[in-house]
């Protein structure tokens, strides 16, 4: 079947837009979790989805962000008011409920913000 | 939290070399530790795995060691070839409250080239 999908690739911001970047999860995936990966860097973690429950959000960096999953499948990602700083690629992974289960990651939305 | 550190930031080797990657973690808890590959501009992909309840596992030409007691855990590619040049990245997942999920603590990852 289809991978973890992303949309969109790449995305330009003025410093102060909002912004939404949506995940596909694989179907089934109970668990979805959303990294932030900075240029040069190893992914890091931003916050968990076990179906529609956000169970965890430790890594969100500020309340300026915020993720939801309201029919436990697609999940969307949202950055308001922009800054520089936000500027990363934004990678979204499902998996099987457990936690030692592969995370399939989806291919990413570029964030550029101007 | 857990602290993973990953060295070299770069390698480089000739075709046919080995070439190894290690990663050291703080969290004692931590039992779990994959390896994932990303290319230049793509997803990335795990390529092999590790529970803290053995200590190497191997998959063709790659295997992973870990070392409980030192809190280390290495990734040894053989033969290496030209489509193994990408960015390798360790990961360690700690479950001490067996949550029903996998937090994953990344590396800052190794850019590996291999020269034909």
């Amino acid at each position: 079947g289809a991978g973890v999908s992303q949309s969109p690739r790449y995305k330009v911001a003025k410093r102060g837009q909002d912004v939404a970047l949506r995940c596909d999860p694989i179907s089934g995936h109970v668990s979805l979790f959303w990294y932030q990966q900075a240029l040069g860097q190893g992914p890091e973690f931003l916050t968990y989805f076990q179906n529609e429950a956000q169970l965890d959000k430790s890594g969100l960096p500020s309340d300026r962000f915020f993720a939801e999953r309201p029919e436990g499948s697609v999940s969307t990602l949202k950055i308001q008011r922009t800054q520089q700083e936000d500027s990363a690629v934004y990678l979204c992974a499902s998996s099987f409920l457990g936690p030692y289960n592969e995370q399939f990651f989806g291919p990413g939305t570029r964030l550029t913000v101007l | 939290g857990e602290n993973v550190e990953q060295h070299p930031s770069t390698l480089s080797v000739q075709e046919g070399d080995s070439a190894v990657i290690k990663c050291t973690y703080s969290d004692s808890a931590s039992n779990y530790f994959p390896w994932y590959k990303q290319e230049l501009g793509k997803r990335p992909q795990l390529i092999i795995d590790i529970r803290s309840n053995v200590g190497e596992k191997k998959d063709q030409r790659i295997a992973v060691t870990l070392n409980k007691t030192a809190k280390h855990f290495s990734l040894h590619i053989t033969e290496t070839q030209p489509e193994d040049s990408a960015v390798y990245f360790c990961a360690a997942l700690a479950n001490a409250g067996g949550t029903s999920y996998g937090k994953l603590t990344f590396g800052q990852g190794t850019i590996l080239t291999v020269h034909p």
